[in-house]
C-alpha cells in the first residue's frame, strides 16, 4: 500500500497570505495525484488532478505541483472560505489511499 | 447538475447488515467508474470499494474486503454497497463518488451516517 503522509497537520495563516501544503508518497505516484478541500460538515470537493490540473470552477489562486513522491498545494492568497481541511489522494495503485489531511485555520 | 444522493445509514448493532444506495443524476452513469469513500467521525478520508462502469471489475480496501461488496445497476443509475459483519471501526459517514480523470473523484454525494453501537 502506498502511504500518503501530509505535513504540516495544521497551518495557521493570516487572510491574503500564500499558504503551501505539502504531501509526501511512499513510493512514486507518477502524477496520479489529487487534492480536495473539505469544509466541516461538508463532502470533499476536487481541486486539483494529475498533481497541477485545476477542476472544473475552482479558483486560480490554488496550484499544484511535483512528481513521483513530493507533492504541493498552493494558495496565493488565502480567502475567508479557503480556511479547511485539505487532504491529497494517489491514484497511481490499488488500493487508492489518502494522506492524513492537513487543516488550514486562521492565524 | 449531477447529483449523488446516499440513503440508508443508520444504527446497526455489531455483525449487522446494511446496504446503502447512491442515485445519480445528471451524467451518464453507466460509462463513469464508481467509488465508496468512508469518514470516520473526526478522522480522514479512507477509500473503501470500486467498481468499473460495466461492473467489469471491483476493487476493494483490506480493511473491508469479505464484508463489503460494492454493486450498480445502470438502469437505475444507482450504486449499492451491501456491508455484512458490521464492526465499530465501520462507524462513518459514507460518501459515493463518481470517477473523473484517472481515478480521482470529481463528483461526491453528501454522505450518509452509518453508526454500529449495540
Amino acid at each position: 500500500e502506498i502511504v500518503m503522509t501530509q505535513s504540516p497537520a495544521t497551518l495557521s495563516v493570516s487572510p491574503g497570505e500564500r499558504a503551501t501544503l505539502s504531501c509526501r508518497a511512499s513510493q512514486s505516484v507518477s502524477s496520479n495525484l489529487a487534492w480536495y478541500q473539505q469544509k466541516s460538515g461538508q463532502a470533499p470537493r476536487l481541486l486539483i488532478y494529475g498533481a497541477s490540473a485545476r477542476a472544473t470552477g475552482i479558483a486560480a489562486r490554488f496550484s499544484g505541483g511535483g512528481f513521483g513522491t513530493e507533492f504541493t498545494l498552493t494558495i496565493s492568497s488565502l480567502q475567508s472560505e479557503d480556511f479547511a481541511v485539505y487532504y491529497c489522494q494517489q491514484y497511481e495503485r490499488w488500493p487508492l489511499t489518502f494522506g492524513g489531511g492537513t487543516k488550514v485555520e486562521i492565524k | 447538475q449531477v447529483q449523488l444522493v446516499e440513503s440508508g445509514g443508520g444504527v446497526v448493532q455489531p455483525g449487522g447488515s446494511l446496504r446503502l444506495p447512491c442515485e445519480t443524476s445528471g451524467f451518464t452513469f453507466s460509462s463513469y467508474g464508481m467509488h465508496w469513500v468512508r469518514q470516520a467521525p473526526g478522522k480522514g478520508l479512507e477509500w473503501v470499494a470500486f467498481i468499473h462502469y460495466d461492473g467489469s471489475s471491483k476493487y476493494y480496501a483490506d480493511s473491508v474486503k469479505g464484508r463489503f461488496t460494492i454493486s450498480r445497476d445502470n438502469s437505475k443509475n444507482t450504486l449499492y454497497v451491501q456491508i455484512n459483519s458490521l464492526r465499530a471501526e465501520d462507524t462513518a459517514v459514507y460518501y459515493c463518488a463518481k470517477e473523473g480523470s484517472g481515478r480521482s473523484f470529481d463528483q461526491w454525494g453528501q454522505g450518509t451516517l452509518v453508526t454500529v453501537s449495540s
